[in-house]
């Protein structure tokens, strides 16, 4: 019954280690997206993908890199973790028109 | 640039009084704005939502008022509950690309 789904839930890692996390909807959504929310709870949009097209891409360092196999799954690799990269990250997808962005239980990464 | 900010980062309110959650948002060229609750450890999830051809709508126990004058958004919550206790984000949205920008968000405190 899930509409938005990530893995993992929790994710503790080292610095510099390469890591993925992955999110999938079954809503029947095209576009899909990545949020980061900092220890403040402020929630920024880092990136964008319309039926595996990348459309947003906002000024987030290039160890990150989303791949869109699917227009069901978004996933986010990210290289060589740092420790400002610790925070919660949300997958959300809209339909069309591109309003209501229904977003997933988070994936809480920390960095050590 | 763009931003959209609440007026207060926490509002206490006795339970069974009504809540008022501010929110000023800086793009007049935003279409659509829409309201989000977190709870704790969860994701957001959608409250409500208003298009900029209207200045209010209703849900239950909820009513969200836009001010396009002076770039106003509210969200009135009507006998607050213990389960509404929260932090409670707005978000406007320009253009076509679905981009959401979000505030800085209110927790919402109930007091028995």
């Amino acid at each position: 019954d899930t509409a938005v789904s990530q893995t993992p839930k929790y994710l503790v890692t080292q610095m510099g280690n390469d890591k993925s996390i992955k999110c999938e909807q079954n809503l029947g959504h095209d576009t899909m997206y990545w949020y980061k929310q900092d220890s403040k709870k402020f929630l920024k949009i880092m990136f964008s993908y319309n039926n595996k097209e990348l459309i947003i891409n906002e000024t987030v360092p290039n160890r990150f890199s989303p791949k869109s196999p699917d227009k069901a799954h978004l996933n986010l690799h990210i290289n060589s973790l740092e420790l400002g990269d610790s925070a919660v990250y949300f997958c959300a997808s809209v339909g069309t028109p591109k309003e209501t962005q229904y977003f997933g239980p988070g994936t809480r990464l920390l960095v050590l | 640039g763009e931003s959209v900010g609440l007026h207060l980062p926490t509002l206490s309110v006795q339970e069974g009084d009504n809540s008022i959650i501010n929110c000023a948002y800086s793009n007049s060229a935003s279409d659509y704005f829409i309201w989000y609750k977190q709870e704790s450890g969860k994701g957001p999830q959608f409250i409500i939502d208003i298009r900029s051809n209207m200045d209010k709508r209703q849900g239950q126990r909820v009513t969200v008022l836009l001010n396009k004058t002076v770039k106003h958004l509210s969200l009135q919550i009507a006998a607050t509950q213990p389960g509404d206790s929260a932090v409670y984000f707005c978000a406007e949205k320009t253009g076509n690309t679905g981009k959401l920008i979000f505030g800085q968000g209110t927790t919402l405190q109930v007091k028995p």
